[in-house]
């Protein structure tokens, strides 16, 4: 029974290219969620995604940053021309549909821009 | 506005110790969800309890416990006799919003050190 499933575990970038990072819910779940961790600080939420939809991307930079959740496959965090403040850890969660079940989180994409 | 605070930044106790982790939000819901997640060195988040906002017994689990106060807006967490493996960075977070659009909050997190 596989949990959240998140590729890479460690990204290495140098400024300027892209990161795509990858994250396939748990079996069920429809919903899916990405946080930002900076180094020694907590998670921050990015975006959460259903399928095909964006519901709510207010935590998402506004530019370089985007996110999909195809109908199917994983889903997938994009940065472009990435730059040294992009390093960071990423993890993504997901859940049913309703509201009182748990997000379960994935092992987290550690992005290192050289 | 939703907001989740975790005072202490760094706490360093003694094996054996108990130690005592604060939490303290903020929300204008009714209805929500407070966790604590652990973060050791490996960097994983290690699912440790959820609450939901109508439920305020406190809960023990072998050495962690969750002291659970709406009076004072605080969930905070205790372990009991610490052991080095404790030793990890805890986060607390809030899950609001009854609809579709929720999100967790978290606190900037705890590190605690447990010395052998």
């Amino acid at each position: 029974n596989a949990g959240v499933m998140q590729n890479p575990r460690h990204l290495v970038r140098r400024r300027g290219q892209e990161a795509r990072l990858r994250c396939s819910p748990m079996k069920g779940h429809s919903h899916v969620y990405w946080y930002r961790q900076l180094p020694e600080e907590g998670l921050k939420f990015m975006v959460y995604l259903q399928k095909e939809n964006i519901i709510d991307e207010s935590g998402m930079p506004k530019e370089r940053f985007s996110a999909e959740f195809p109908k199917e496959g994983p889903s997938i965090l994009r940065i472009q021309q990435v730059v040294r403040g992009d390093s960071a850890a990423y993890f993504c969660a997901s859940s049913s549909q309703e509201f009182n079940q748990p997000q379960h989180f994935g092992d987290g994409t550690r992005l290192s821009i050289l | 506005a939703q907001k989740v605070t975790q005072a202490q930044t760094e706490i360093s106790v003694v094996e054996k110790e108990d130690v005592t982790l604060d939490c303290v939000y903020e929300t204008r819901d009714t209805t929500y969800y407070l966790f604590w997640y652990k973060q050791p060195p490996s960097g994983e988040l290690v699912f440790l309890i959820r609450r939901n906002s109508f439920d305020e017994q406190n809960e023990i689990s072998g050495r962690y416990s969750w002291n659970f106060q709406k009076s004072t807006s605080s969930f905070n967490f205790t372990i009991t006799a610490s052991q080095v493996v404790d030793s990890a960075v805890y986060f607390c977070a809030l899950l609001t919003g009854y609809s579709s659009a929720s999100k967790i909050i978290f606190g900037s997190g705890t590190r605690l050190s447990i010395r052998p």
